[in-house]
């Protein structure tokens, strides 16, 4: 059973769309992360939510914490074809440890 | 380039020989983390040290994974015995503070024929 629950796994679309995805848990985070992975690369930090109900935007894409602290979204506005990627959303469970989503893998179609 | 190293990038080996990753994190990080990633999942927490000390290891950490971080500085991952579902993308961290951020090596590509 997956802590965190990304979706949709998979997305597809044309440059110029915007689109938004989602990570779901049944737990209470008190924070959670996005990160982004380029194929053969570690992931990278995008940003980190803390608050509920806190907002966070980095140039086109937003970030938000939902009110109960259990889950969060990314919408990207305007996608391009860099933003091709995979979208990884991470808990810090107990006091020192990260866990991840499984993922959301995009591709922004030129 | 002073972020987080791992080496080999990739590994090919037989069912059955042992393998070890090194990871060398950003020096001044105190919390090393390894993590497991199989294709098109995300990464699976293997286990973490602060300092030398290994304070957390996963159930996916069988008796045939060792990590060590002897000087609280490098650290290896070590699989004995390996098998066809140890092949996976072994990923390495290092935060200097807690699971705040975390700063990923390129990761070491495990092929198990």
């Amino acid at each position: 059973t997956q802590l965190l629950e990304q979706s949709p796994q998979f997305l597809s679309i044309q440059e110029g769309e915007n689109l938004t995805v989602y990570c779901n848990s049944s737990s209470v985070f008190s924070s959670l992360q996005w990160y982004r992975q380029e194929p053969g690369e570690g992931p990278v930090l995008l940003v980190t939510v803390v608050t509920g109900g806190e907002v966070k935007k980095l140039k086109r894409l937003t970030f938000q914490f939902g009110d109960a602290r259990k889950d969060s979204s990314l919408h990207i506005t305007a996608a391009q074809p860099g933003d091709t990627g995979l979208y990884l959303c991470a808990g810090i469970q107990g006091a020192q440890k990260l866990v991840f989503g499984q993922g959301t893998r995009l591709t922004i179609n030129p | 380039d002073t972020g987080v190293s791992q080496d080999p990038r990739h590994k090919i080996t037989k069912r059955g020989q042992n393998v070890t990753f090194r990871c060398d994190p950003i020096s001044e990080h105190n919390r090393l983390y390894w993590y497991r990633q199989t294709l098109g999942q995300g990464p699976e927490f293997l286990t973490y040290f602060q300092n030398e000390a290994q304070l957390e290891k996963s159930r996916l950490l069988s008796d045939r994974f060792s990590a060590e971080r002897p000087k609280g500085s490098f650290s290896t991952l070590e699989i004995q015995r390996t098998e066809q579902g140890d092949s996976a993308m072994y990923l390495c961290a290092s935060s200097s503070r807690g699971a705040g951020e975390l700063f990923f090596g390129e990761g070491s590509r495990l092929t198990v024929l």
